[in-house]
């Protein structure tokens, strides 16, 4: 089993839809949740953190459930520029190093 | 541009031959990863220094492949006697080691492809 697990998509919609993407991680001990959003033959970017109260930046809306290990983002009124890979990714208690999952590609259609 | 630079972007070399790629962090960064991304894959951890001292090393990284920070700034990674199986992006990133500053600034990457 995978440490992190995403559902690989690929999500097709169009602008303006409202599109989730969960995750789910194997380590309990994990310590920090981030977003990473990676374009085609581009490197990864933080696109945002996901605390355990949950948080928002602007269209983006990130969750966390501790106790059900799962991590979600939210796009609301999606662009054709969010089109992208999203990667899903821990930071165990003791590692300095990022897991990541396989990501899920999102593609927004005029 | 003060980002993370990798050199070369790109490396085409035939099997069994060694190859080096280099990494500049982020001025100041202490931290430095090594990461490998393969189609369709999440970056995958390969090594990670503070300063000049490699603290970790994954499974993935095998007797062929080695990796420098000799004055704790630039980073050199190694593979010897290339396989196909190594062709992949190898992705370097820093990040500054301080409490509460965890993002991890990635750089272009060097994409490997080994005939």
């Amino acid at each position: 089993r995978k440490e992190v697990e995403q559902d690989p998509g690929p999500f097709n919609v169009p602008e303006g839809a409202t599109v989730a993407f969960n995750c789910t991680y194997s380590n309990s001990a994990s310590q920090s949740f981030f977003w990473y959003r990676q374009d085609c033959r581009k490197e990864p970017k933080l696109l945002m953190s996901v605390y355990s109260s949950g948080n928002e930046d602007g269209r983006f809306t990130a969750q966390l459930n501790r106790a059900s290990q799962y991590i979600s983002l939210l796009i609301r009124d999606s662009k054709l520029s969010d089109s992208a890979t999203y990667l899903c990714v821990v930071k165990g208690g003791s590692a300095r190093q990022l897991t990541f999952g396989s990501g899920t590609q999102l593609t927004v259609l005029p | 541009d003060t980002g993370v630079s990798q050199d070369p972007r790109h490396k085409i070399t035939k099997r069994g031959q060694n190859v080096t790629f280099r990494c500049d962090p982020i001025s100041e960064h202490n931290r430095l990863y090594w990461y490998r991304q393969t189609l369709g894959q999440g970056p995958e951890f390969l090594t990670y220094f503070q300063n000049e001292a490699q603290l970790e090393k994954s499974r993935l990284l095998s007797d062929r492949f080695s990796a420098e920070r000799p004055k704790g700034s630039f980073s050199t990674l190694e593979i010897q006697r290339t396989e196909q199986g190594d062709s992949a992006m190898y992705l370097c990133a820093s990040t500054p080691g301080l409490a509460g500053k965890n993002e991890q600034f990635f750089g272009p990457g060097t994409r490997l492809t080994v005939l």
